[in-house]
């Protein structure tokens, strides 16, 4: 079955430690994107990526960093100079102009 | 930048109920697109209508677009328990590549 996985589910840091959320699709899609959803609030665009080895800067990029060395691939950094990590982070991934396909999350809680 | 609002913000009706959910959004767009997450889990898309569309079907849902207003309403027909999840539309802003989302409108179906 195709799709896109996001691991892990959860995960917990303690604030000042950078941490790797992983986000991987077989769906053959150029596009992936990095979403984040804090509680009650609709998604804010972080990075998106039209083809390997190339990504773009989306609404909220400060204190984030993304990789695209395959296509399959486009793991996000949240680092220490994020401010307010704890967050939902949605991965997504799609055929340029078509409808996004979601993984199902990775809630990151930051203490 | 939030380019969809989706109006209400909250939503609870009974089983076999219909639900109507408004979008207002604020530039041009290429196509508005709308989708359902249920709780803790990412997006999955529903329907998506193009600029020059002015209403579409799919099953129980029925869309409509008004270019001129600028708002998009999705409508849910006999609504079920199950239909109970957040909806959230989507737009382009005029064939941009980033989708920018909404807050969402959480819809409660009561059996």
């Amino acid at each position: 079955d195709g799709g896109i996985t996001q691991s892990p589910k959860y995960l917990f840091r303690k604030e000042g430690q950078n941490v790797t959320l992983s986000c991987e699709q077989n769906l053959n899609h150029d596009a992936m994107y990095w979403y984040r959803q804090d509680p009650g609030q609709g998604l804010r665009l972080i990075y998106y990526s039209q083809i390997v080895n190339d990504f773009q800067k989306g609404d909220i990029a400060e204190g984030y960093s993304v990789s695209r060395e395959k296509k399959e691939s486009f793991p996000l950094t949240v680092t220490s100079a994020q401010k307010n990590p704890t967050a939902f982070y949605l991965c997504a991934s799609s055929i340029w102009g078509s409808p996004l396909h979601f993984g199902n999350g990775t809630r990151l809680t930051v203490t | 930048s939030q380019q969809g609002e989706e109006d209400p913000q909250a939503l609870s009706i009974q089983e076999g109920e219909n639900a109507t959910m408004n979008c207002s959004y604020k530039t041009s767009i290429n196509n508005l697109q709308w989708y359902r997450q249920n709780s803790g889990r990412g997006l999955v898309h529903l329907i998506l209508i193009r600029s020059n569309e002015r209403e579409k079907h799919s099953g129980r849902l029925r869309v409509t677009l008004d270019t001129s207003k600028k708002s998009s309403s999705l409508l849910i027909t006999a609504s079920r328990a199950a239909d109970t999840a957040s909806y959230f539309c989507a737009t382009d802003q005029g064939g941009s590549e980033k989708l920018v989302f909404g807050k969402g409108t959480k819809l409660t179906v009561n059996p």
